[in-house]
């Protein structure tokens, strides 16, 4: 069964420092793995999404992810948090098949001092 | 253009009564997703339409919960008999089409059973 985990629940790091969420998945194909953000009271936002070929993918606010087929991971990274970066963000996996019933993660909480 | 709208934002209701949560999907999007958001089982899949089948329902916790979809646009979640462990945000999410295409959610509706 397909399955997502992101194994740090809270995260704080200092406003200019470098930022990585980790998310693994296990899945029997090739998965379709996402990232999304969560901000208070607001619904999810997609920061980036891999379905193939290269496995860096840029998204926005400055973020990127690696695919790395061989640990099942696919790792969210910021070269320089800012403070409206914190937030609830959101691993998911969905099927490379017919529809994208989309699998998440628990979240991870970032929170971001001055 | 719009994104995806939910209505109620906001519903407070008492256990034992129904509730009708409703979705409004970007326009010419096909794929329509309802998720579920609680603290105690993160966010979870429910059911999946495209146009206005629903060929996955398995995410539906019991049959307390059904969903309807008209029109290839609005859709309705109808929970009967509420029970307090209903209480979380259901959120809605619309896609051009099925297989690997994005997922644009709305802002949820927050419900309350007391």
């Amino acid at each position: 069964a397909q399955s997502v985990t992101q194994p740090d629940i809270h995260i704080t790091v200092s406003e200019g420092a470098s930022l990585e969420l980790r998310c693994n998945y296990s899945y029997g194909a090739t998965p379709y793995l996402f990232w999304y953000v969560q901000s208070p009271g607001q619904g999810l936002q997609l920061l980036l999404k891999y379905f193939s070929g290269d496995t860096l993918v840029q998204g926005i606010k400055g973020f990127e992810a690696e695919f790395k087929r061989s640990q099942s991971s696919f790792n969210l990274r910021k070269p320089s948090v800012h403070w409206s970066d914190a937030a609830e963000y959101f691993c998911a996996v969905g099927s490379s098949g017919g529809y994208n019933k989309l699998i998440f993660g628990a979240g991870t909480r970032l929170a971001v001092h001055p | 253009g719009a994104g995806v709208s939910q209505s109620p934002s906001n519903k407070v209701t008492e256990k034992g009564k129904d509730v009708e949560l409703r979705c409004d999907p970007i326009s010419g999007h096909t794929a329509l997703y309802w998720y579920r958001q609680s603290l105690g089982q993160g966010l979870e899949f429910l059911i999946y339409f495209q146009g206005n089948s629903a060929p996955d329902k398995s995410g539906l916790p019991s049959d307390r919960f059904s969903a309807e979809r008209t029109g290839g646009s609005v859709s309705t979640l109808t929970i009967q008999r509420t029970q307090q462990e209903d209480s979380a945000v259901y959120l809605c999410a619309s896609s051009l089409g099925a297989g690997g295409q994005t997922q644009y959610f709305g802002p949820g509706t927050r419900l309350l059973v007391l």
